[in-house]
């Protein structure tokens, strides 16, 4: 069963930092990993896919990148804004016919002014 | 663009009281699901719908019913509702198995079983 974990669980930084937040996942059989963001009360919107074919992905200031061998994946926030805050979640497809989703346990971002 | 689209927003329920959450995508993706999403629990799936016409279950499917009723719609029953399916419900839709298949969350619903 895939499992997903996300390191570390909560980070609090001043505006401006680069930071890293960090995904890993234990069955390197994935189609892609996704990348989401949830603000307080709200639903995920999708950040950034990352096919299994493909090393790095980027979208503005975010960029993801991917290791299959290893099992992990990196998303890269530049320059970080308050309006960066909210909590960002990994997920992998399930292997099968469902493809359904299997999310880490996020890691909340607070970016201080 | 709509996207995915749940009704309704927030819900209280009595204990044994049975509701319908609806959701519908625009996208005229081949799958959808429901997952839940609870304090400490994360994200699980309850349901879901590789194509129209089929319904599987998932991580958490007691308690629950689903019925995709065409492309376009896949809703969640809950037919005698319990404290412990106070949750925030999830919609989403995708294509299916594929590299680009990027999947699609609705706004969520707020259920509060009292």
């Amino acid at each position: 069963k895939q499992e997903v974990t996300q390191i570390p669980a909560a980070l609090s930084v001043p505006e401006g930092e680069n930071l890293v937040l960090n995904c890993s996942f234990t069955d390197s059989a994935i189609y892609n990993l996704q990348w989401f963001r949830q603000d307080p009360g709200k639903g995920l919107t999708s950040l950034l896919l990352i096919q299994s074919s493909q090393r790095e992905q980027t979208s503005g200031r975010l960029n993801a990148s991917l290791d299959k061998s290893s099992g992990r994946s990196t998303l890269y926030i530049a320059a970080s804004q308050p309006g960066d805050s909210a909590t960002y979640l990994c997920a992998v497809p399930q292997n099968n016919a469902g493809n359904m989703l299997t999310f880490g346990g996020g890691t909340r971002l607070m970016v201080k002014p | 663009n709509a996207g995915v689209t749940q009704t309704p927003k927030f819900q209280v329920l009595k204990t044994g009281q049975s509701m319908t959450l609806q959701c519908a995508q625009d996208m005229n993706h081949n799958s959808m699901y429901w997952y839940r999403q609870d304090p400490g629990m994360g994200l699980r799936l309850i349901y879901y719908s590789a194509s129209e016409g089929t319904t599987d279950k998932g991580e958490v499917p007691n308690g629950y019913n689903v019925s995709r009723l065409n492309k376009r719609e896949f809703s969640l029953r809950l037919e005698s509702a319990a404290p412990s399916q106070t949750s925030v419900y999830f919609c989403a839709s995708n294509w299916g198995p594929g590299q680009n298949t990027e999947a699609f969350f609705g706004q969520g619903t707020r259920l509060t079983v009292v």
